[in-house]
């Protein structure tokens, strides 16, 4: 089975601080992606990585970076984390490939609070 | 511009009743369709998916959807639910295979609340 993991399931931090959430699959999946997920807004792309060290904005990258370094793993950065960025981040992983379609999976979550 | 949407943000219904949980798409090229289901407290699972042949297709726990290209839609059906089956659940289209044309677009969910 696929498995994608999130460090942390539960995480709060102060305004202004930096933040990082890590995320790794065990797949040799060349897609990963991190989203945000809020009540009656459903999960909007932030960013995404087709490739190692490469990187896409997704649809809200304001405010975010990230970082892959290795195939494995995908960090989001919160540079100066503010109280709007408080929400439900879930990473996911997929294949990739020319002719092929693929399913993403999902990691559990990080639910991340901004005081 | 690709999109989703999901009709009903919360779908309330008694156990063993069937349930439909509608999902619109637009988009002007042909399209991959997918379900999601997010159970509480956890990430999303994938329930089933279209990608081509035929319009029927039967995913996990016993749901099924059915791809309709006219009306442009990809509703979910289960003819008979069980309390488990309470959980949030995502429509998702995508199109093509390279760039961000390969990226998921998500509907908003539909919050499916099965009582005794």
């Amino acid at each position: 089975d696929v498995k994608v993991t999130q460090s942390s399931r539960y995480l709060v931090k102060r305004t202004g601080e930096k933040v990082f959430l890590e995320c790794v699959q065990d797949m040799d999946h060349e897609n990963m992606f991190w989203y945000r997920q809020d009540p009656g807004l459903g999960l909007r792309l932030i960013y995404f990585s087709y490739d190692v060290k490469m990187k896409e904005k997704g649809d809200i990258p304001e405010g975010y970076s990230v970082s892959r370094e290795k195939k494995e793993r995908f960090s989001l950065i919160l540079e100066s984390a503010s109280t709007n960025q408080t929400s439900m981040y879930l990473c996911a992983s997929s294949l990739f490939g020319p002719g092929q379609t693929e399913t993403q999976y999902f990691g559990p979550g990080t639910r991340l609070l901004v005081l | 511009a690709q999109s989703v949407t999901q009709l009903d943000s919360q779908v309330p219904v008694f156990e063993e009743a069937p349930v439909e949980l509608r999902c619109n798409y637009s988009s002007s090229v042909s399209v991959y369709l997918f379900w999601y289901v997010q159970y509480p407290n956890q990430g999303l699972q994938l329930l089933l998916k279209y990608l081509s042949g035929s319009t029927l297709v039967k995913g996990i726990n016993g749901f099924e959807a059915e791809f309709n290209k006219s009306q442009t839609s990809f509703h979910l059906r289960k003819p008979s639910v069980h309390i488990s089956d309470t959980a949030e659940y995502f429509c998702a289209v995508r199109s093509g295979y390279g760039g961000s044309q390969g990226n998921l677009i998500f509907g908003k969910g539909t919050k499916l609340s099965v009582k005794p």
